[in-house]
C-alpha cells in the first residue's frame, strides 16, 4: 500500500509569484484535502476535493485553488504569493463513503515566500 | 465542530504513562473525539477516536467521561519517539472530513 506523497518537499518563491504543489493520494482513496500549517500553529483546512470537484472550503481567498485528477491525485495552486503564505502545506487523503475513515497525511511541502 | 482546549505542553518520563487531557464541553451528541499527533517535520498521524465508550488500540487508550465533556489520551509506556504535538479534535460523522486543529499539546518524553 502506497502512502500519501507530496512534491516538492521544499520550495522558495518570491512575493507575487505563483506556485503549484502536488499530492498523490493513498491507494484506494478518493478524497483529497489540503491544509496550511504556519509555524507553531495547527494545520488549517484549505479545501477538499472529491470526484474532481471542490467539496468544502475553509477561510482562504480565491487565489488558493485546486484540482483533482481522475487518478485522485491533486494540485494546490496559489497565485499572487504573499509573505504570509509561507507555511507547511499538507495533503491528506481519505475514502469518502467509509464510516469515519481517518485522513492520512503526507509529509508536506515547505513553502517559503521571500 | 465543537472547540477543544488542551494544555500547551507537558513532559513525561520515558517508560511511564503519559496522560493527555482535552476539554470539549460544547460537544454535541453526534460528535466524535479524535486524536492525532504530529512528529516534528512530518504530517499529522491518526491515533484513535471514540464516541462514548473508552477505546484502546495498539498506540493508545482513549478515556471519555460519562458526560462527554472531556477526554484523556493515554500513552501507556511513553518512548522518546512519542515526543510530538498531540491534537484533540471533535467532529461530526459525515462526509465532511474537514479536521479543525487547535494548537495541540507539545509532549516531550525525557530519558
Amino acid at each position: 500500500e502506497t502512502g500519501v506523497t507530496q512534491s516538492p518537499t521544499h520550495l522558495i518563491k518570491t512575493r507575487g509569484q505563483q506556485v503549484t504543489l502536488r499530492c498523490s493520494s493513498q491507494s484506494g482513496h478518493n478524497t483529497v484535502s489540503w491544509y496550511q500549517q504556519a509555524l507553531g500553529q495547527g494545520p488549517q483546512f484549505i479545501f477538499q476535493y472529491y470526484r474532481e470537484e471542490e467539496n468544502g472550503r475553509g477561510n482562504f481567498p480565491p487565489r488558493f485553488s485546486g484540482l483533482q485528477f481522475p487518478n485522485y491525485s491533486s494540485e494546490l495552486n496559489v497565485n499572487a504569493l504573499e509573505l504570509d503564505d509561507s507555511a507547511l502545506y499538507l495533503c491528506a487523503s481519505s475514502y469518502r463513503g467509509a464510516h469515519l475513515n481517518e485522513q492520512f497525511f503526507g509529509p508536506g511541502t515547505r513553502l517559503t515566500v521571500l | 465542530d465543537a472547540k477543544t482546549t488542551q494544555p500547551p505542553s507537558m513532559d513525561c518520563a520515558e517508560g511511564r504513562a503519559a496522560n493527555l487531557p482535552c476539554n470539549h464541553s460544547t460537544i454535541s451528541g453526534n460528535e466524535y473525539v479524535y486524536w492525532y499527533r504530529q512528529i516534528h517535520s512530518q504530517g499529522p498521524q491518526y491515533i484513535i477516536h471514540g464516541l462514548k465508550n473508552n477505546e484502546t488500540n495498539e498506540m493508545a487508550s482513549l478515556i471519555i467521561t460519562e458526560d462527554r465533556k472531556s477526554s484523556t489520551l493515554i500513552l501507556p509506556h511513553a518512548t522518546l519517539r512519542d515526543t510530538a504535538v498531540y491534537y484533540c479534535i471533535v467532529r461530526v460523522d459525515s462526509n465532511d472530513y474537514k479536521l479543525s486543529f487547535g494548537a495541540g499539546t507539545t509532549v516531550t518524553v525525557r530519558a
